[in-house]
């Protein structure tokens, strides 16, 4: 099945601690992106990546990282969570001049 | 930059009528406008898509109309049923494949 997928779906954690988010997806898309959701705001883009070893900032890098080095996975790094990271985190991947697929979703919470 | 507006925060149609969920944008250079679904507690499901050098698409119980030269696009849902009740999102992509999200539109379909 055609999919995106992320993990962990749930986490609570503190300030401070640093946190990876997973996404991969496997039908070999080029572009790869991840937004947060925020009741008012919508979804607003993190970073996104382009192929392999191509990332670029979105509208709110600050307090992100990720790499691309497989072309499946695009993880979500927080070196060092705060508690105004705690969001509703998606992942997307689309051909680049097509859709883009949705994960289902990883609710983050920072204490 | 793009900006997405966003017409009607709520919607509310009796089943069997038909909805029409509006959206405006700033960047006429954009070249391919999305709507997406999203039900509570899932990531954003793909509806239908446009690209700009068409002014209107028609899918199953769906139409996209575009109307570049005000900037507008509006989504019709024909026969609303219960199950269209979601949050709908238009996107529009920039440079860069980059999309930009409006705020959505929560549509409440009563029995």
């Amino acid at each position: 099945e055609a999919q995106v997928t992320q993990n962990p779906r749930y986490l609570i954690t503190v300030t401070g601690k640093k946190l990876t988010v997973t996404c991969s997806q496997n039908m070999n898309h080029e572009y790869m992106s991840w937004y947060r959701q925020d009741p008012g705001l919508g979804l607003r883009q993190i970073y996104y990546s382009m192929n392999v070893e191509v990332t670029d900032k979105g509208d709110v890098p600050e307090g992100y990282k990720v790499s691309r080095k497989e072309k499946r996975n695009f993880p979500l790094i927080l070196e060092s969570p705060s508690p105004n990271q705690t969001s509703l985190y998606f992942c997307a991947s689309s051909l680049k001049d097509n859709e883009q697929f949705f994960g289902p979703g990883t609710r983050l919470t920072v204490l | 930059g793009e900006s997405v507006g966003l017409h009607l925060p709520t919607l509310s149609v009796q089943e069997g009528d038909n909805s029409i969920i509006n959206c405006a944008y700033s960047n006429s250079a954009s070249d391919y406008f999305i709507w997406y679904k999203q039900e509570s507690g899932k990531g954003p499901q793909f509806i239908i898509d446009i690209r700009s050098n068409m002014d209107k698409r028609q899918g199953q119980r769906v139409t996209v109309l575009l109307n570049k030269t005000v900037k507008h696009l509006s989504l019709q849902i024909a026969a609303t049923q219960p199950g269209d009740s979601a949050v709908y999102f238009c996107a529009l992509r920039g440079s860069n494949y980059k999309l930009t999200f409006g705020k959505g539109t929560l549509l409440t379909v009563n029995p």
